[in-house]
């Protein structure tokens, strides 16, 4: 079964680094996401990006952070300084549509720590 | 915006006892999924209900979304060690899915 892939599964780094995220969708799908958890808690929807550009986001998903599909196949997250309250597991996601009814496929997700 | 609220935050539970986890909204919904997420996991697409009233099984699942599309519920039968986990409702918007807190359930085998 097709599955959307993360890297890396578990980083570490000090607070004030920036941090690229990897991911890659599922190969037909169209629909690209960012989710997070912090641990023990809900997750919680960061960014919607579909056609080269987000679509939506949320409010956690501030200037410190941006996405890019770089090529074909990658989707990316990047954290340009980050704080000690990003250490969460994020999540990428993808569907092959857009709209209600759709499934969103998520990754096994990569663990960050920020010390 | 939209908020989930999802209770029990934690159930606990012997194995062959039976578990619900329940998911209101104060607006309407125009659908509910549910998800599984094993400890260490990541979410797993369980289901999805559209329909006012709808109740939908997966072998010891039962899924039932409410008559006005505020609340919807996950029951499991006969629960046995491989439904650990934490399960979550979500509701689906064009763009993203609004997360329950999950309820966290641990069996005593």
């Amino acid at each position: 079964e097709p599955e959307v892939t993360q890297t890396p599964s578990h980083q570490v780094t000090q607070m004030g680094q920036e941090v690229i995220l990897r991911c890659v969708p599922i190969s037909n799908h169209l629909y690209f996401y960012w989710y997070r958890q912090i641990l023990g808690q809900k997750v919680e929807f960061l960014v919607s990006f579909y056609n080269n550009e987000i679509s939506e986001k949320s409010e956690i998903f501030d200037d410190q952070f941006s996405v890019e599909r770089p090529d074909g196949s990658n989707f990316t997250l990047k954290i340009r300084s980050t704080k000690l309250e990003d250490s969460a597991m994020y999540f990428c996601a993808s569907s092959d549509m857009g709209g209600t009814g759709n499934t969103i496929y998520f990754g096994e997700g990569s663990w960050l720590t920020v010390v | 915006g939209q908020q989930v609220m999802q209770i029990p935050q934690y159930q606990h539970v012997q194995e062959g006892e039976d578990f619900t986890t329940y998911c209101n909204s104060s607006t309407t919904l125009s659908n509910i999924q549910w998800y599984k997420q094993r400890p260490g996991g990541h979410p797993v697409f369980l289901i999805q209900l559209v329909k006012s009233g709808e109740v939908k099984k997966q072998k010891r699942l039962t899924f039932q979304f409410g008559e006005a599309k505020k609340n919807s519920s996950l029951h499991i039968t006969a629960t046995q060690t491989t439904d650990v986990g934490t399960y979550f409702c979500a509701a689906k918007g064009a763009q993203k899915l609004v997360f329950g807190q999950g309820t966290r359930l641990t069996i005593n085998p």
